[in-house]
């Protein structure tokens, strides 16, 4: 079974810096990557698919990239509304999906 | 509005079953693979099973395999997931989750339910 690793496992990072979350394959998935964000109390909701398209709605300072087995999501300038749990998932073997163990974001 | 709306969570026994349903509206059901996810309180998402939009292909993680059966009723827009033999460690809040490709085996979720909430305990 292919594992899904993600560092850090927790940030506390300030408002406007760039923070970077590396999620890891322990086998290539070619883009088969999803990111999602979870705030405390709330439904996941999905960030970015196929490893770096946005999905619509989702504020430009989020990016994905990678393909194979490493993985980032990028928030370029952190807002306060971004604090929550962001999880990879991959998708490359129907129905099995798997997620990554979660890093959480707060704010310094 | 795509909406999923869980149902059949509850305080049970170990070893004791439990029948989740999901109750899909707002798309067309029977194009999409349908999951369940699951978060026990203050952990990460974990997957629990997925099915495809005809049934064909079904799938399950390890800590359920054996104990636990996906299915659909698309002529009622409605997943389900009985779960027998339960243990302590399935207490979760468990989530309803839609693919997001139409027809497609490989598929990230768009749409997620509330959850409805799974506690196993004597």
């Amino acid at each position: 079974d292919i594992q899904m690793t993600q560092s850090p496992s927790s940030l506390s990072a300030s408002v406007g810096d760039r923070v970077t979350i590396t999620c890891r394959a322990s086998q290539g998935i070619s883009n088969y990557l999803a990111w999602y964000q979870q705030k405390p109390g709330k439904v996941p909701k999905l960030l970015i698919y196929a490893a770096s398209t946005l999905q619509s709605g989702v504020p430009s300072r989020f990016s994905g990239s990678g393909s194979g087995t490493d993985f980032t999501l990028t928030i370029s300038s952190l807002q306060p509304e971004d604090v929550a749990t962001y999880y990879c998932q991959k998708y490359n073997s129907a129905p099995l999906v798997t997620f990554g163990p979660g890093t959480k974001v707060d704010i310094k | 509005e795509v909406q999923l709306v869980e149902s059949g969570g509850g305080l049970v026994q170990p070893g004791r079953s439990l029948r989740l349903s999901c109750a899909a509206s707002g798309f067309t059901f029977d194009d999409y693979a349908m999951h369940w996810v699951r978060q026990a309180p203050g952990k990460g998402l974990e997957w629990v099973s997925g099915i495809s939009w005809n049934s064909g292909s079904i799938g399950y993680a390890d800590s359920v395999k054996g104990r636990f059966t996906i299915s659909r009723d698309n002529a009622k827009n409605s997943l389900y997931l009985q779960m027998n033999s339960l243990r302590a460690e399935d207490t979760a809040l468990y989530y309803c989750a839609k693919a997001a490709l139409k027809l497609r085996p490989l598929s990230y979720f768009d749409y997620w339910g509330q959850g409805t909430l799974v506690t196993v305990s004597s």
